[in-house]
């Protein structure tokens, strides 16, 4: 099945600054990259996805780039605000009738001022 | 844009007992429907998938029996922990889509507390 992996778990960045987090994948077949930022105690909320198809997708502050031959996809945010505090997770959708998503390990960004 | 509705929000019952969690797609029609479980500092792991009108498919080591899915609408999943343990705290979450080229929404979640 398929395997996501996510780096860096913890990440401190400065108000301003820009936060980089990058997933791999494992299956080639997959179709579909989510990510999400999770706040504590709530579910999470999709903040951009790219589709296979797709090489780059940005929406104001948030870019996401996928690598298909390398099997990496990264999410960009710049200009960093304290609001952007929370963990994010990428996941990956699999090819054929499957439909569901796995899951990266999360990665706990910190703004600070 | 769309939304699942998820309750209760928080539940605490006694070891024993069996706890209901409802999920509801309010603006669309959700064919599959996903549950997960999230431990504090951990990722969402997939617990079992349901597609409207049909049996739950429960990813490995989950018990079916202990974790009854029940998905008789297309804006109703149900998740049922049956004699539940202290072990069986967690955060259970919802998903559901409309179909696989759809995104998917998630549900606010469900904090379970087992004494």
């Amino acid at each position: 099945g398929e395997n996501v992996e996510q780096h860096p778990s913890t990440l401190s960045v400065q108000e301003g600054d820009s936060a980089v987090i990058k997933c791999t994948y494992s299956d080639s077949a997959s179709n579909y990259f989510p990510w999400y930022k999770q706040e504590l105690g709530k579910g999470p909320q999709l903040i951009i996805d790219i589709r296979s198809n797709v090489g780059e997708k940005k929406d104001q502050r948030i870019a996401v780039t996928l690598n298909k031959t390398a099997k990496h996809f990264s999410l960009h945010i710049t200009e960093t605000q304290p609001e952007d505090s929370a963990v994010y997770f990428c996941a990956a959708r699999g090819g054929g009738t499957a439909s569901k998503l796995t899951f990266g390990t999360g990665t706990r960004l910190q703004v600070t001022l | 844009g769309a939304v699942v509705s998820q309750h209760p929000s928080r539940v605490i019952c006694k070891s024993g007992t069996s706890v209901k969690i409802e999920c509801r797609s309010l603006d669309f029609q959700a064919t599959t429907m996903f549950w997960y479980r999230q431990f504090p500092k951990q990722s969402l792991m997939l617990m079992a998938t349901s597609n409207e009108g049909s049996k739950a498919t429960y990813e490995q080591g989950v018990e079916k029996d202990k974790f009854l899915i029940n998905h008789a609408s297309l804006t109703l999943s149900t998740l049922t922990v049956t004699s539940a343990h202290p072990e069986d705290s967690s955060f259970y979450i919802c998903s559901a889509s409309a179909d696989r080229h759809y995104g998917y929404t998630f549900g606010s979640g469900t904090r379970l507390t087992v004494v």
